[in-house]
């Protein structure tokens, strides 16, 4: 299985709504992110899991809350979100390794209403 | 810091041309160098990456990249376009070294068309 997952792969949502995203992996990798990207602009990092551990938050407001419960996923928690929240939320996987690619989900489309 | 240089939003080529896809990078160190391609709506895939070792890498779809330090470039190749290679194609470098996982520095951006 090479391949990461992403669920659900569109979804519309009010300000006052909570919902969450959902990313999937079995590639054995330990490192997991999730991106933001804006039409025609490219991926903006938001979070860093390494070893289910957050490494790394990119200023990202407290409205956007990643979770890892485990190795194998990758959630992202919304809640309160405002109209320019709408993009593309792609999930990524790497092997801990400087050198590795990382493998991109499908992404979610998110548009807030 | 790290950064990445595309040159030229947008790329235009007719079917059967050559297809050329510029990148550079700024780099205080060798860096390890990507090339992505996005299709409308999909994520990211992996055309190609750079490490160490020979400078010239070959991807998949008959894409290929040279890696040339003297000009930090690493721009993309294809010598005959095909309708399937629209797209949006990102350069990226990793920004950390020494076996820890590197978090990717994306370029902006080319958007392929290739006319019939």
């Amino acid at each position: 299985d090479t391949e990461v997952t992403q669920t659900p792969k569109h979804l519309v949502m009010g300000m006052t709504n909570k919902k969450s995203l959902k990313c999937e992996q079995h590639m054995g990798h330990r490192a997991m992110y999730w991106y933001k990207q804006k039409a025609k602009k490219p991926p903006e990092l938001m979070f860093v899991y390494s070893y289910e551990k957050l490494s790394i938050n990119e200023s990202v407001p407290s409205r956007f809350s990643p979770e890892c419960p485990n190795s194998s996923l990758l959630n992202l928690h919304l809640h309160a979100l405002q109209p320019e929240d709408s993009a593309l939320y792609l999930c990524a996987s790497s092997p801990p390794a400087g050198a590795a690619e990382q493998f991109f989900g499908p992404g979610t489309r998110l548009t807030v209403l | 810091a790290q950064s990445v240089t595309q040159l030229g939003s947008h790329v235009s080529v007719s079917e059967g041309a050559l297809v050329l896809l510029r990148c550079n990078y700024s780099s205080s160190v060798p860096p390890y160098l990507f090339w992505y391609v996005q299709y409308p709506n999909q994520g990211l895939q992996l055309l190609l990456k750079y490490t160490t070792g020979a400078t010239l890498v070959k991807g998949i779809n008959g894409f290929e990249a040279e890696f040339k330090k003297s000009e930090t470039s690493f721009h993309l190749t294809k010598p005959s376009a095909h309708m399937s290679d629209a797209a949006e194609y990102f350069c990226a470098v990793t920004d950390n070294y020494g076996g820890s996982q590197g978090n990717l520095i994306f370029g902006k951006g080319t958007k392929l068309s290739v006319k019939p």
